[in-house]
């Protein structure tokens, strides 16, 4: 039973647009959401997290949604850059252990 | 140390061989996790400890593995008799305190069963 879902498994964007990556989830649960970064031969790197009483939570170029009701979570970053390109995850948090879905390679071309 | 550290970094064995793998948290983290990653697909978590106290193992396969946080020693995860399908990338992870704060994850450790 996955309880965090990442449908795309590739997602390409032109540099500058913006990059918008999706994630569903299941168990109700979940207190916090949080979004990684991962590039080949490295360990998840941590990008921005939010709240599960939130809807919104912004840093820089990096802005997640919430939507409680649909259980889904959106990772938008705006505008893309080259460097952007890697996997990204996106996790929920309940009980002091974090749960990962499959990952959604992200390639921003130049 | 300001980042996380596992060794190896990569570690091949025999199937029914032994695997160690070593964790070594941030300064001042308390809690540690490690998962398993098979197939760059998903994060499969296996235990986790507060300080050298396991916190949550139902992650576990209680046969082969066993971990351990000793103060003063790296976090180790043991596979004894290890199995093809062991083969994975072993994450180790570290927090302040639980993991809605930010986890800091480890470079990884590719094991590869022959």
């Amino acid at each position: 039973d996955q309880q965090v879902k990442q449908n795309s498994p590739s997602l390409s964007v032109q540099e500058g647009r913006i990059s918008i990556l999706n994630c569903d989830y299941t168990n109700s649960m979940f207190d916090y959401f949080l979004w990684y970064k991962k590039y080949p031969a490295e360990g998840p790197t941590f990008l921005i997290s939010i709240s599960s009483i939130k809807d919104k939570n912004e840093d820089g170029r990096f802005t997640v949604f919430l939507n409680k009701s649909a259980k889904h979570l959106s990772l938008h970053i705006v505008p893309s850059q080259p460097g952007d390109s890697a996997v990204y995850f996106c996790a929920g948090s309940a009980g002091n252990m974090l749960t990962f879905g499959g990952g959604t390679r992200l390639m921003v071309k130049p | 140390g300001e980042e996380v550290a596992q060794t190896p970094k990569h570690l091949v064995r025999g199937e029914g061989q032994k695997a160690k793998l070593y964790c070594a948290p941030i300064k001042g983290h308390s809690y540690v996790f490690w998962y398993q990653q098979v197939l760059k697909n998903e994060f499969k978590f296996l235990i986790s400890f507060q300080n050298e106290n396991v916190f949550d193992e139902t992650g576990m396969p209680k046969e082969r593995f066993s971990a351990k946080c000793l103060p003063n020693s790296p976090c180790s995860l043991e596979i004894q008799a290890t199995k093809l399908e062991d083969s994975a990338v072993y994450f180790c992870a570290s927090t302040r305190g639980g993991i809605t704060t930010e986890a800091f994850f480890g470079q990884g450790t590719r094991l590869t069963v022959v």
